[in-house]
């Protein structure tokens, strides 16, 4: 079993339309999460990250951590066709063995269309 | 500022030929990263660097070597190429604070085929 699942979509949405990207986990010693997005043929850049459980927001996007649950979400209000591109959700922990290295989820495919 | 910079953008390689993916920033981050990227796989950590003369393993090492150097250059070997690492490789770096992994500014990568 992968220590983070993301369901690699792919997913079409109207624009405008309210988008909900998901992983779950099983380390439970992750304490950073973030999420990258990648327009195709680039690399990936960060988009959001938080650090335990909660809500993070930042425009358009809100990240949230549900830490009991091991579980991660993005959400895209009134998505635009700029959206489009593949979603990556990472996370690591600090200190030991792990320190610095993240885990990558499998990336969703992401198409908003006019 | 270039950021993090890949050479080459492409590369064609035959079973059993090596060569050497290059990556360089100039952000004097002291962390720096490989990452392979492959369909449905998401991005798996080759190699890792925490500062000039320090390396180590990431998740799937095997058929690659590091070294660094500088801290600008962090360069990625293949030694024996395999039709397995047909893949794109991404490079990155970041500075770390306090255990928490600051911002991983990511390269363009680099497409490689190997036949």
């Amino acid at each position: 079993q992968k220590e983070v699942e993301q369901d690699p979509g792919p997913l079409s949405v109207p624009e405008g339309a309210i988008v909900s990207l998901n992983c779950t986990y099983s380390n439970s010693a992750f304490q950073y999460f973030m999420w990258y997005r990648q327009y195709s043929r680039k690399g990936p850049e960060l988009l959001m990250y938080t650090y335990s459980s909660g809500n993070k927001e930042d425009g358009r996007f809100t990240a949230q951590v549900d830490k009991s649950s091991k579980y991660i979400s993005l959400f895209i209000r009134d998505s635009q066709p700029s959206d489009s591109a593949t979603y990556l959700c990472a996370m690591h922990h600090a200190g030991g063995t792990s320190y610095g290295k993240l885990t990558f989820g499998q990336g969703t495919i992401l198409t908003v269309h006019p | 500022n270039a950021g993090v910079t890949q050479t080459p953008k492409f590369q064609v390689l035959k079973t059993g030929q090596s060569m050497t993916l290059q990556c360089a920033q100039d952000m004097n981050h002291e962390y720096m990263s490989w990452y392979r990227q492959d369909p449905g796989m998401g991005l798996r950590l080759i190699h890792y660097s925490v500062g000039a003369g320090i390396t180590d393993q990431g998740e799937v090492p095997n058929g690659y070597n590091v070294s660094r150097s500088t801290t600008e250059d962090f360069p990625l070997r293949l030694l024996s190429a395999a039709p397995s690492q047909t893949s794109v490789y991404f490079c990155a770096s970041s500075t770390t604070s306090g255990g928490f992994q600051e911002t991983q500014y990511f390269g363009p990568g680099t497409r490689l085929l190997v036949l």
